[in-house]
Order: structure tokens, then C-alpha cells, then sequence
């Protein structure tokens, strides 16, 4: 079935760097994708949508200089987070497809990033 | 307000079991509804999908319910097993943004030997 993979899964840096994190779709095209960020024992909160060759949407209280998106090609959307701080640390997930009533929104197994 | 609310927050069941968690939402108009289950630090995983007319939708030991009426669903697992221990999350679709889906909090279902 569908396969999105999401890299790295895990990212442990210091305070100040910028972290990029990569969605692919593995066996479809995806002109659309998702970012999500989920805190423990929380909903996961879209924080922004991945239009490929075009600007992504942020949900409001987002800063799109802080998470910049691009979505490059129908099969990769990126994420960096730009000169990250301790309370960027989360659970980052990415999702695609899903786009009909009977389709399922396929998740990335998500990535865990740590700032000290 | 979250318009997706999951009851329990939490379950512990013995293997073997049955358990039935709950969904209410008021997400209007809607879609589909959507069970996922997400085992601790991965993505989660569709369980059922089910359009605002269907009433129930099963998948192994998976059975899903819908009564858009009322606006409830539930998911009862059967015969739980060890590797159901995950969180089971609720997540409605709104008819006019597809992509916006509402996710409830998540039942974290424990199953013990």
C-alpha cells in the first residue's frame, strides 16, 4: 500500500542549529502534504499544508520563518527548523494523500527532535 | 473547544478481552470519520474509514461504529492482544476542508497478560 517515509526519525542538537526533516511518498504522487507537531499524550496539531511549486499554508499562531516548508516535487516535502530552541522539541510528523472520502491520510512514523 | 472528544483518556484491559472506546464530535458537516491507531513514538495507522451514511465499518478484530445523529462513534477491539497497546485516535473530516482533519486527544489502550 501507500508508504510515506519520513527522515531522520530522531534528532538530538544543540540550541541554534536548524534541522531539516524530509516527507517523501514512496509509491504515489503527492501535490499536497501535511505538517504536524504532537506534544505527549496530545492531538497532533496541523501546523502547516505542503502545496507543491507553490507557498505553503501555516495554521494560524505558526511562524513560517521558523518552520520553513518546501515542497520541491510531487514525492518531497521538506521541513527545517530554522535556529531551533528547547521549546521546538516535539514529535514532528508529515502525512499524505487522503484526498477522497474513502481514502486513508497516510502518516510518516514521525520525528522526534530534542534541543539542549 | 476541541471538536472531537475521546472517552477514556486511558484502559488497561486484560489479553483476551473486548473493549469499546468512545467519539463524540461535533464537527459539521462532515465527511468521513476516521479511526487511526498510533503506537508510541510512530505515525499513525488507518484503522476504518467510514462516510457520514455508513454505520458501521469492520477491519479484523476492528469494528467501528457511526451514528451521525447523535454524533457518536466507537471502535471495539475483540480479543484484544498484546499489540493492540497503543494510542487509538478519532479524527472527523470536515466537508469543506479536506485536508483539516480533527483529531481527537486519543484513548491510550494498555493490554496486559
Amino acid at each position: 500500500g501507500a508508504v510515506v517515509s519520513q527522515h531522520p526519525s530522531r534528532v538530538i542538537c544543540k540550541s541554534g542549529t536548524s534541522v531539516k526533516i524530509e516527507c517523501r511518498s514512496l509509491d504515489f504522487q503527492a501535490t499536497t502534504m501535511f505538517w504536524y507537531r504532537q506534544f505527549p499524550k496530545q492531538s497532533l496539531m496541523l501546523m502547516a499544508t505542503s502545496n507543491e511549486g507553490s507557498k505553503a499554508t501555516y495554521e494560524q499562531g505558526v511562524e513560517k520563518d521558523k518552520f520553513l516548508i518546501n515542497h520541491a516535487s510531487l514525492t518531497l516535502s521538506t521541513l527545517t527548523v530554522t535556529s531551533a530552541h528547547p521549546e521546538d522539541s516535539s514529535f514532528y510528523i508529515c502525512s499524505a494523500g487522503g484526498t477522497g472520502d474513502n481514502q486513508p491520510q497516510h502518516f510518516g512514523d514521525g520525528t522526534r527532535l530534542s534541543i539542549l | 473547544k476541541n471538536q472531537v472528544e475521546q472517552s477514556p483518556q486511558s484502559l488497561i484491559i486484560l489479553e483476551g478481552k473486548n473493549c469499546t472506546l468512545q467519539c463524540n464530535y461535533t464537527v459539521s458537516p462532515f465527511s468521513n470519520l476516521r479511526w487511526y491507531k498510533q503506537d508510541t513514538g510512530r505515525g499513525p495507522v488507518s484503522l476504518t474509514i467510514m462516510t457520514f451514511s455508513e454505520n458501521t465499518k469492520s477491519n479484523g478484530r476492528y469494528t467501528a461504529t457511526l451514528d451521525a445523529d447523535t454524533k457518536q462513534s466507537s471502535l471495539h477491539i475483540t480479543a484484544s492482544q498484546l499489540s493492540d497497546s497503543a494510542s487509538y485516535i478519532c479524527v472527523v473530516i470536515p466537508t469543506d476542508s479536506w485536508g483539516k482533519l480533527q483529531f481527537g486527544a486519543g484513548t491510550q489502550v494498555v493490554v496486559t497478560p
